[in-house]
């Protein structure tokens, strides 16, 4: 069974990178999509970004000028980083593998994509301060 | 962005009640819809994909349903290992959202 294992420091200071991997093992990382989610304290999920086995990527225009998420096969890893930081970026951080399914759509005469999340990690507190 | 409101924002229920949940889109997200249960200090866990199927796994007491704007997660007979904060997530269109949850709690 794939497990999914954040790390990274819990501590940033504001105006500097978060940095996280999220290591996959009993799994390859070269066929699925891969995803970050946040949660700040006390509050719902939010959706950051996720990136393909092709290496495409999909943001949260909330975040998007100050995201990047890569992947390393060669490790089986794949990474967020976010960059000029504030207090409102402290939150748990939880990494997830994403399922691509395909469904044909009769009347459009074509196939559409759903996507959902399987497995996560089980996340890691990243907090904000000087 | 879409965005998906839930309903209630909490209840509370006793072991073997039937309990529902409901998440309504802003707009048609067509059965792009997920379910998933989170316990304090844990991961969300996913339930349901694509507004009705079961993840392998899940017991079948839970089931979903919904098309368009209006979905509706449901516990036929609740459990106590399924006191939790349930959330719907939408993946019609980028950016991917969630509604902000709700608690069932015990009565």
């Amino acid at each position: 069974q794939v497990q999914l294992q954040e790390s990274g420091p819990g501590l940033v200071k504001p105006s500097e990178t978060l940095s996280l991997t999220c290591s996959v093992s009993d799994g390859s990382i070269d066929t699925y999509y891969w995803t970050w989610i946040r949660q700040p304290p006390g509050k719902g999920l939010e959706w950051i970004g996720y990136i393909s086995y092709t290496g495409s990527t999909n943001y949260n225009p909330s975040v998007k000028s100050r995201v990047t998420i890569s992947v390393d096969t060669s490790k089986n890893q794949f990474s967020l980083r976010l960059s000029s930081v504030t207090a409102a970026d402290t939150a748990v951080y939880y990494c997830a593998r994403v399922v691509r399914g395909k469904e044909y759509n009769a009347p459009t005469s074509g196939f559409y994509y759903y996507y959902y999340m399987d497995v996560w990690g089980k996340g890691t507190t990243v907090t904000v301060s000087s | 962005d879409i965005q998906m409101t839930q309903s209630p924002s909490s209840l509370s229920a006793s072991v073997g009640d039937r309990v529902t949940i409901t998440c309504r889109a802003s707009q048609s997200i067509s059965t792009y819809l997920n379910w998933y249960q989170q316990k304090p200090g844990n991961a969300p866990k996913l339930l349901i994909y694509f507004s009705s199927s079961l993840q392998s796994g899940v017991p079948s007491r839970f089931s979903g349903s919904g098309s368009g704007t209006d979905f509706t997660l449901t516990i036929s007979s609740l459990q106590p290992d399924d006191f939790a904060t349930y959330y719907c997530q939408q993946n019609y269109i980028s950016p991917w959202t969630f509604g902000r949850g709700t608690t069932v709690e015990v009565k």
